[in-house]
């Protein structure tokens, strides 16, 4: 079945520590891949995304995320955060075809220790 | 730029009730989704539209749920009746081609079913 996963539910990092997010998804071909940010009240926001090319991709807000075909996984990274970047973090993909409808993880929520 | 908006950000109504849900989407944006986001999980693709057509609805409760979106531009929601697991946040997206685009969120609406 096609799903994705996000392992960790809860992270906490203190402000200026790196972070790293997991995703890993389970397709059959490689799917579009996407980093969602959502702040309290907020809409999502897309961070990055992943087409094809260089694996390793950059997006907003100093984010960046590495595709891995082999681990089927799209973690992502950030080397030093930010207070303000306490939220929840969806990984998302779509499958290549015509349906062009994004699936979803449970999402990972970020703490920020001062 | 104005976003993608959504009325009411926050319904709370009884179980059996009728609830609607509005969107309006970016402005010539040609395809628009629903999603479900329940507590703790991520969002999930209720329906999509491309212009006034619908493209993908395989996961919307059509016992219960309807949704339209007239000229191709608003659409909204609507549950009837409601029952205590409807309770979620309703996202509306739009993606501005009829292949696959980014999609920008709106901020959702809040609904509680009581």
């Amino acid at each position: 079945a096609q799903s994705v996963t996000q392992p960790d539910i809860h992270i906490t990092v203190s402000e200026g520590a790196s972070l790293e997010l997991r995703c890993n998804y389970s397709y059959g071909a490689t799917p579009y891949l996407f980093w969602y940010v959502q702040s309290p009240g907020q809409g999502l926001q897309l961070l990055l995304k992943y087409f094809s090319g260089d694996t390793l991709v950059q997006g907003i807000k100093g984010f960046e995320a590495e595709f891995k075909r082999s681990q089927s996984s799209f973690n992502l990274r950030k080397p030093s955060v930010h207070w303000s970047d306490a939220a929840e973090y969806f990984c998302a993909v779509a499958p290549m075809d015509s349906s062009y409808k994004l699936i979803f993880g449970s999402g990972t929520r970020l703490l920020v220790r001062p | 730029e104005a976003g993608v908006a959504q009325s009411p950000r926050y319904k709370i109504i009884e179980k059996r009730q009728s609830v609607a849900f509005w969107c309006n989407p970016i402005s010539g944006h040609a395809t628009l989704y629903w999603y479900q986001q329940i507590l703790g999980q991520g969002p999930k693709l209720l329906i999509q539209f491309q212009n006034n057509g619908v493209v993908d609805d395989s996961q919307l409760p059509k016992d219960r749920f309807s949704a339209e979106r007239l000229k191709g531009v608003d659409s909204t929601l609507k549950i009837q009746p409601a029952k205590l697991e409807d309770s979620a946040v309703y996202l509306c997206a739009s993606s501005l081609g009829t292949g696959f685009g980014e999609q920008f969120f709106g901020p959702g609406t809040r609904l509680t079913v009581l």
